[in-house]
């Protein structure tokens, strides 16, 4: 069975420019979040699908971050304009439902000079 | 406010030796604590656990849930280099929603 697939694996920009980060969750899975892990953190919820529907984005900031998962399949996650405590690893993970343990993809490494 | 504490936040351990990692979590509508483990890259599961008192095991891991004490261990014996990482724990609503603890960086040494 193939994992979670994101990428980039690594992107570097420069503060204000626009980013964008894909996922590839695995096939069947339903629920599909959206994870950022800042160094010596555990991942903090950014937003959670359940298909094409966004049922929790209460930690999403709204203002610079937007995600759609069109088709209830592959997901994008939008950084505009990326400032300079952006910099984290960006983690996309899927679960059968919500009762099921959620598996990470590698994730995204964003710095931002 | 949820939240979930590892202890202790590092370790240093010799091949052979069995470790303890600690868990105690505070989660609204508490349904499963998770173990995960983490070297360079994506967390990879380990265990997921729902009952109070029945141990999970594979190989040489093994955790236990103990829902009065709100919290949870995982055990390793007879450490292998290769099980130097991080080990996050993680509780889970009923949301689906996971709160992450912010992890034990364990070193085994040869």
């Amino acid at each position: 069975e193939a994992g979670v697939v994101q990428s980039p694996r690594y992107k570097i920009i420069e503060k204000k420019q626009p980013v964008a980060f894909w996922c590839n969750p695995i096939s069947g899975h339903n629920t599909l979040y959206w994870y950022r892990q800042n160094l010596g953190q555990g991942p903090e919820l950014l937003i959670r699908y359940e298909n094409e529907e966004a049922v929790d984005d209460s930690q999403l900031p709204k203002d610079r971050f937007s995600a759609e998962r069109l088709k209830g399949v592959d997901s994008t996650l939008k950084i505009q304009p990326a400032e300079l405590g952006d910099s984290a690893v960006y983690l996309c993970a899927s679960s059968f439902d919500r009762d099921q343990p959620q598996h990470f993809g590698d994730g995204t490494r964003l710095s931002i000079l | 406010e949820d939240k979930v504490v590892q202890s202790p936040l590092s370790l240093v351990v010799h091949e052979g030796d069995t470790v303890t990692l600690n868990c105690s979590y505070e989660v609204t509508n508490f349904r499963s604590l998770l173990w995960y483990k983490q070297e360079k890259k994506a967390p990879t599961f380990l265990f997921m656990l729902t009952s109070s008192g029945i141990e999970k095991k594979s190989g040489r891991l093994s955790s236990i849930l103990d829902k009065k004490e709100l919290s949870s261990i995982l055990n390793i014996t007879a450490t292998q280099t290769g099980d130097s990482a991080i080990y996050l724990c993680a509780g889970s609503s009923n949301t689906g929603k996971l709160i992450f603890g912010q992890g034990t960086t364990l070193q085994v040494k040869p």
